[in-house]
């Protein structure tokens, strides 16, 4: 069955402070993995979309790893700020089947000052 | 200049009663999708249309039919709503199913 497994569920850290979300999936066959962040009250907002060869993505603060034998990726978030207080989405994409896109539950991240 | 928009922004409504949503998109994408987040804020992707055709159709009650105009628009009635309707509606496009997706500001649907 294809599952997108997201941890911590909720993570709060002090503003200024890194840390890392992770994201493992049974997606397959795999196309591609995408990173979303979601401002309470808003649509998700796409940070990264990696495909199979890509091993590592950055924008900005945020950087995602991909490794696709062991099917887990990563979000890195570098000296956090308040605004990066938001839910963190992973969301797997299938080449095939009738649900090419699995969703993780996401991890809610608080920053605090 | 508004990449996708969805309205109404906040809808309450009893049960029984039929309420539609609607959703637009400027960025000229070919897939459009619909979405239901419910309270525990999980994503769940309801449909999906590409170029006015149905390619997507989760396990979603047929009392949700979503109908699509033209590739710009992708509408989302409701028939006979239920308590369990009550979620916030995410609107989305793309170019194509495995782009990165545009979603729109949400629809909070509440069913008293």
């Amino acid at each position: 069955k294809n599952q997108v497994e997201q941890s911590p569920q909720s993570l709060i850290i002090l503003e200024g402070k890194n840390c890392t979300l992770q994201c493992n999936y049974t997606v397959s066959p795999f196309s591609n993995l995408r990173w979303y962040k979601q401002d309470t009250g808003r649509g998700p907002v796409s940070l990264t979309i990696m495909t199979f060869s890509e091993n590592t993505k950055s924008n900005g603060r945020y950087t995602a790893t991909l490794d696709a034998d062991t099917k887990q990726s990563s979000l890195h978030i570098t000296a956090s700020q308040l605004s990066d207080s938001a839910s963190y989405i992973c969301v797997v994409s299938a080449l095939s089947g009738n649900t090419p896109l699995v969703f993780g539950k996401g991890t809610r991240l608080s920053v605090i000052a | 200049d508004t990449a996708v928009s969805q309205t109404p922004k906040y809808l309450v409504t009893q049960m029984g009663n039929d309420k539609s949503i609607k959703c637009e998109q400027n960025l000229g994408h070919d897939t459009m999708y619909w979405y239901k987040q419910d309270s525990k804020k999980f994503l769940k992707i309801m449909f999906s249309y590409n170029n006015k055709e149905l390619i997507i159709n989760e396990t979603v009650p047929n009392r949700f039919s979503p109908k699509s105009p033209d590739k710009a628009h992708l509408n989302l009635h409701i028939n006979s709503l239920e308590l369990g309707d009550s979620a916030v509606y995410f609107c989305a496009s793309s170019y194509g199913t495995f782009d990165e997706q545009y979603f729109g500001p949400g629809t909070r649907l509440t069913v008293t």
